[in-house]
């Protein structure tokens, strides 16, 4: 079963705009990532957030986590096309293992 | 830091066969994943290892499915009997193992059983 769920689960938007995602999840967390995926290929790092953080930023990427609602967000701004894929939160539940959610499929129209 | 690699990237087989999966991780990382991802869902945990130990495996992992790591290096995944509920993208990635630490995935292998 996989812990994380991503809203909304498709998001299509024109470049230069922001692209907003949330993730919820529902045990307590060590740290929350955020990864990339592109059509038919294997995932890429974006960011870690740990459970004593609220906000990080990585280039355009900024990431929010609130422990008490449970949940993150995952903000790019001033999108390109190359940012069309899939977007997944994954949790480390204080073990060794890591659960992903469904992911946002995201579509930055040109 | 060539980075993860999977062998093959695609199979086709038979119901019933048995296959196998090998990944190299990046030569530095002790540790190992293994998930499985199906069309429009996010990677399952299937199993970890910490070098040659597998330290973890998911409940959900079928005794059919079997993972090494024999010398702490590259690891096989194997699947005896293939269902037609195997069919899906086999993921493995490791890690540093550092306490926060993010993992590098391989391309992945996409299993197709007949």
């Amino acid at each position: 079963s996989q812990q994380g769920e991503e809203d909304p689960q498709a998001l299509s938007i024109q470049e230069g705009e922001n692209a907003t995602m949330n993730c919820s999840y529902k045990t307590s967390i060590n740290n929350l990532q955020w990864y990339r995926q592109n059509s038919g290929r294997g995932l890429v790092h974006l960011i870690l957030i740990r459970s004593n953080e609220r906000e990080k930023h990585s280039g355009r990427l900024r990431v929010t986590l609130d422990t008490s609602k449970k949940s993150s967000s995952l903000l790019i701004t001033a999108s390109r096309a190359a940012d069309t894929a899939s977007y997944f939160c994954a949790t480390d539940a204080f073990g060794n293992q890591f659960y992903f959610g469904t992911g946002t499929s995201l579509t930055v129209i040109p | 830091d060539t980075g993860v690699s999977q062998d093959p990237r695609h199979k086709i087989t038979k119901r019933g066969q048995n296959v196998t999966f090998r990944c190299d991780p990046i030569s530095e990382h002790n540790r190992l994943y293994w998930y499985r991802q199906t069309l429009g869902q996010g990677p399952e945990f299937l199993t970890y290892f910490q070098n040659e130990a597998q330290l973890e495996k998911s409940r959900l992992l079928s005794d059919r499915f079997s993972a090494e790591r024999p010398k702490g290096s590259f690891s096989t995944l194997e699947i005896q009997r293939t269902e037609q509920g195997d069919s899906a993208m086999y993921l493995c990635a490791s890690s540093p193992g550092l306490i926060f630490y993010e993992q590098y995935f391989g391309p992945g292998t996409r299993l197709t059983v007949t």
